[in-house]
């Protein structure tokens, strides 16, 4: 099965930060990772899709990239708004189709 | 609206049974795949289980193959999970989730149900 380990599992930023998230699949994945925002008690949400792909209706801030098989997760200016914890997920041809451990993400 | 409502949930003692259901509307059931994920009291995303738009193709994780049964009736725009031997470790919240099309990422979520398995 192919292992996502994704880091930091917390972090702290400031208003207007960049912030940037990592996932490393133990394996060749090509651009199947999808990256999800879960705010306290709510569903996941969608973000970036195929590696870079943005979802509608997502803010261009949130933009995500592949360098073999560590996948970034960037927030260009972090808004309040996007206190949340994060999640990576493979989604190559065959399942299981694993998440990362997820990264919760405060403001300083 | 495009939507996915859950339910089933409940309080269940170890060894039992519980069937959810998710609800579709909004969108053409039919041309989408749907997966079940779950997440643990205070844990992360764990998939469960994937099914094609025709059940032909049907996945589960390791963790609950063999007591998981992942069906959809088109007919009725529902997708179904019978859980059976339910043990301590399938307590979560269950969420549907539709696949993105042409993609295996999860566009759509359901608001989730509640399952505790607990003597």
């Amino acid at each position: 099965d192919i292992q996502m380990t994704q880091s930091p599992s917390s972090l702290s930023a400031s208003v207007g930060d960049r912030v940037t998230i990592t996932c490393q699949a133990s394996q060749d994945i090509r651009d199947s990772v999808n990256w999800y925002q879960q705010k306290p008690g709510k569903a996941p949400k969608l973000l970036i899709y195929d590696a870079s792909k943005l979802e509608i209706g997502v803010p261009s801030r949130f933009r995500g990239s592949r360098s073999g098989t560590d996948f970034i997760f960037t927030i260009t200016s972090l808004q309040p708004e996007d206190i949340a914890t994060y999640y990576c997920q493979q989604s190559d041809n065959l399942p299981p189709y694993t998440f990362g451990q997820g990264t919760k993400l405060e403001t300083k | 609206e495009v939507q996915l409502v859950e339910s089933g949930g409940g309080l269940v003692q170890p060894g039992g049974s519980l069937r959810l259901s998710c609800a579709a509307s909004g969108f053409t059931f039919t041309s989408y795949s749907i997966n079940w994920v779950r997440q643990a009291p205070g844990k992360g995303l764990e998939w469960v289980s994937y099914i094609s738009t025709d059940s032909r193709t049907i996945y589960y994780a390791d963790s609950v193959r063999g007591r998981f049964t992942i069906s959809r009736d088109n007919a009725k725009n529902s997708l179904y999970l019978q859980m059976n031997s339910l043990r301590d470790e399938d307590t979560a919240i269950y969420y549907c989730a539709r696949g993105k099309l042409g993609y295996y990422g999860m566009d759509v979520w359901g608001q989730g149900t509640s399952v505790t398995v607990s003597s």
